[in-house]
């Protein structure tokens, strides 16, 4: 199962609004609503912000919103902060009950 | 809270074996499947295998199949990954992680460090 792809770098300034975004195949990503997305700080445990595509859990920003097209996942944050500084991971679903994640991007604030 | 701690991590020559084990708490770890997931240093996060919360169903990824094997115990409150003929590739903080369905994985551990190399 290969690595779903994602930019490796997306970057913006302060109140900006960034997408990331996640292609992967009609196998995973465009055959189930199970896409997630994580937030990395370094040296961090991932931390999950978004599930099934577009749900939030309790405790994540409002900011912070999900979407999916066909094969293709997005994260948006709006209001871009200095603590959104991090990587992030989306992941899928890839049937045979096994998951795969994307490559990963690293956002920065500028 | 919920709380996951992985231990058993250290260093281990090529072909060497290791067991990482994950304690749980501040939830009913029965109720929950449980995956491994790993990254190699500096690289993105890959998973490696989840179990039922029963333990009947076991998945691994492709490259970990037929050398870790995944196990718990709900009195104990426990996570298990035996890992067998470690090679180098399998260098990598290894986090557990409680696992929704679909691969929503909502709490995560701190992580521990796996170094194989001779």
């Amino acid at each position: 199962q290969s690595a779903l792809t994602q930019p490796a770098s997306v970057s913006g300034s302060p109140g900006q609004s960034i997408t990331i975004s996640c292609a992967g195949t009609s196998s995973d990503v465009g055959a189930h609503n199970y896409v997630s997305w994580y937030q990395q700080h370094p040296g961090k445990a991932p931390k999950l912000m978004i599930y099934d595509v577009s749900k939030r859990p309790s405790g994540v920003s409002n900011r912070v919103s999900g979407s999916k097209s066909g094969n293709r996942a997005s994260l948006t944050i709006s209001g871009l902060q200095a603590e959104d500084e991090a990587d992030y991971y989306c992941c899928s679903y890839a049937g045979t009950s096994t998951y795969v994640f994307g490559t990963g991007t690293k956002v920065t604030v500028l | 809270q919920v709380l996951l701690v992985e231990s058993g991590g250290g260093l281990v020559k090529p072909g060497g074996s290791l067991r990482l084990s994950c304690a749980a708490a501040g939830f009913t770890f029965s109720d929950y499947y449980m995956s491994w997931i790993r990254q190699a240093p500096g690289k993105g996060l890959e998973w490696v295998s989840y179990i039922s919360a029963s333990a009947s169903t076991k998945y691994y990824a492709d490259s970990v199949k037929g050398r870790f094997t995944i196990s718990r115990d709900n009195v104990k409150k426990s996570l298990f990954l035996q890992m067998n003929s470690l090679r180098a590739e399998d260098t990598a903080v290894y986090y557990c992680a409680r696992d929704l369905v679909g691969g929503t994985f909502d709490y995560w551990g701190q992580g521990t460090l796996v170094t194989v190399s001779s």
